[in-house]
C-alpha cells in the first residue's frame, strides 16, 4: 500500500495567517493527490483535487501544488471555518490511502 | 445540489452484521461510483471499498475482504454497505463519498455523506 506522510500533524495559527501542509507519498503517485476539510458534524468536503485544481466553489484562498511524491496545501489567509481538520489522500492506486491529518487550531 | 444522507447511528454486538444506507440525490446516480471510508475514534482515514453504480463492479481493501458487501439500488439512487462478524474495533463513523473513478482524471471523492456512527458493543 502507498504511505501517506502528512505535517504537521498540529498546527495553530491565528486569523489571516497564512499555512502550509505537506503531504508526501511513499512512491510516486503523479497528480492523483487530493485535499480535504473534515469539521465535526458536517460532511468532509473536498478542496483541491488532481494536486493543484480548486474544486469548484472552494474559496481561492486554498491552493495545491506538488507532483509524484511531494504535496503541499496552502491556505493563503485563515478565516473562522478553516480552523478544521485536513487530510491528503492518494488515489493513483487501490487501497486509497489517507494521510493521518492536520489539525488546525486557532493560536 | 448533490447530496448523499447515510443512515441512523447504530449499535452492534460482536459478531453481528451492519447494513449503513446512502441515499443519493442531485445527479445521475450510475454514472458514478461511491467509495465507503471509516474513521475509528481518534485514528485516521480508512478506504472500505468502492462500488460502481453503472455495472455493480466492487474493489475492497484487502483487510475487508470477504466481510464486506456494497450493493446499490438504482431505483432508488441509494448504495449500501454491509459488514459481517463485526469486531469491536469496527466500531467507526463511516462515511460513503461520491467517487469519480473512471468519470473523471485524476479520480476524488467530490462530495461525501455526513457519516454513520457505528459501535460494537457486547
Amino acid at each position: 500500500d502507498i504511505q501517506m506522510t502528512q505535517s504537521p500533524s498540529t498546527l495553530s495559527a491565528s486569523l489571516g495567517d497564512r499555512v502550509t501542509i505537506t503531504c508526501r507519498a511513499s512512491q510516486a503517485i503523479r497528480s492523483h493527490l487530493n485535499w480535504y476539510r473534515f469539521k465535526a458534524g458536517k460532511a468532509p468536503e473536498l478542496l483541491i483535487y488532481g494536486a493543484s485544481y480548486l474544486k469548484s466553489g472552494v474559496p481561492s484562498r486554498f491552493s495545491g501544488s506538488g507532483s509524484g511524491t511531494d504535496f503541499t496545501l496552502t491556505i493563503s489567509s485563515l478565516q473562522p471555518e478553516d480552523f478544521a481538520t485536513y487530510y491528503c489522500h492518494q488515489s493513483y492506486i487501490t487501497p486509497h490511502t489517507f494521510g493521518q491529518g492536520t489539525r488546525l487550531g486557532i493560536k | 445540489q448533490v447530496q448523499l444522507v447515510q443512515s441512523g447511528a447504530e449499535v452492534k454486538k460482536p459478531g453481528a452484521s451492519v447494513k449503513v444506507s446512502c441515499k443519493t440525490s442531485g445527479y445521475s446516480f450510475n454514472i458514478f461510483g461511491v467509495s465507503w471510508v471509516r474513521q475509528a475514534p481518534g485514528q485516521g482515514l480508512e478506504w472500505v471499498g468502492w462500488i460502481s453504480a453503472a455495472d455493480g463492479n466492487t474493489k475492497f481493501a484487502e483487510k475487508f475482504q470477504g466481510r464486506v458487501t456494497m450493493t446499490t439500488d438504482t431505483s432508488t439512487s441509494t448504495a449500501y454497505m454491509e459488514l459481517r462478524s463485526l469486531r469491536f474495533d469496527d466500531s467507526a463513523m463511516y462515511y460513503c463519498a461520491r467517487d469519480l473513478e473512471g468519470v473523471a482524471a485524476p479520480p476524488s471523492f467530490d462530495y461525501w455523506g455526513r457519516g454513520t456512527l457505528i459501535t460494537v458493543s457486547s
